[in-house]
């Protein structure tokens, strides 16, 4: 199965913009590129997916490589409601493959 | 519309025995999947159910098993339980079984003896 890479952690000041980057290298033409996060105690949420475009919603925008090999989820102005683990997956045919361990963001007042 | 239910939110339990949990997805989503979460693997995919059968299965031991009812509720089973066991176990529902966002619940936490 296709894997995804992300740091460990990243920190960021309030109010300032995140950028939290991720590497598929393997993925293949249909897998979609989904954005989870989990908040400490409680189950992921959903941020945000796409193919091949950008995507904006109302908490984030999805950057997305012309070659699929990389993409960036971007908060633009991180509050310290944002401070938990961001996940990274590829999806084929809607089947949620391995979240792995995420990156753990930290938001600093 | 209530979110994804799982009970019970914590159990305790010896090696050997076996444990059920339970899984009710958000009314009209036809697809469950479970997770196991621990600190030193992350997330990992147990398996899927839609329409009461199995679609996907990850790699895990068949000491774990699953299954859905035709309301979509869901159990997973663990039998002969291991120290390893040990772990946050999340449900996740949607309506179908393309690419569309997974609702979780808050997880069971099982806590093995």
């Amino acid at each position: 199965d296709a894997k995804t890479t992300q740091p460990n952690s990243m920190e960021s000041n309030e109010e300032e913009p995140v950028h939290l980057p991720c590497n598929h290298s393997t993925i293949s033409g249909t897998d979609y590129i989904h954005w989870y996060r989990q908040l400490p105690s409680q189950g992921p949420e959903y941020v945000i997916h796409g193919l091949t475009s950008n995507v904006n919603n109302r908490m984030a925008s999805l950057a997305i490589a012309e070659d699929r090999k990389s993409s960036t989820l971007i908060l633009h102005r991180a509050t310290l409601r944002d401070a938990a683990v961001y996940y990274c997956i590829l999806t084929y045919s809607g089947y949620a493959l391995n979240f792995g361990k995420g990156t753990s963001l930290l938001v600093t007042p | 519309k209530a979110g994804v239910t799982q009970t019970p939110r914590y159990l305790i339990k010896t090696r050997g025995q076996q444990v059920t949990l339970s899984c009710s997805p958000i009314s009209g989503h036809r697809s469950v999947s479970w997770y196991q979460q621990t600190p030193g693997q992350g997330l990992q995919f147990l398996f899927e159910y839609f329409s009461e059968t199995q679609r996907n299965k990850g790699n895990f031991p068949g000491r774990f098993s699953g299954r859905q009812f035709s309301n979509s509720r869901s159990e997973m089973n663990v039998s002969t339980l291991e120290l390893g066991d040990s772990a946050l176990y999340l449900c996740a529902s949607k309506v179908q079984s393309t690419n569309e966002k997974l609702f979780f619940g808050s997880g069971t936490q099982l806590s093995v003896l």
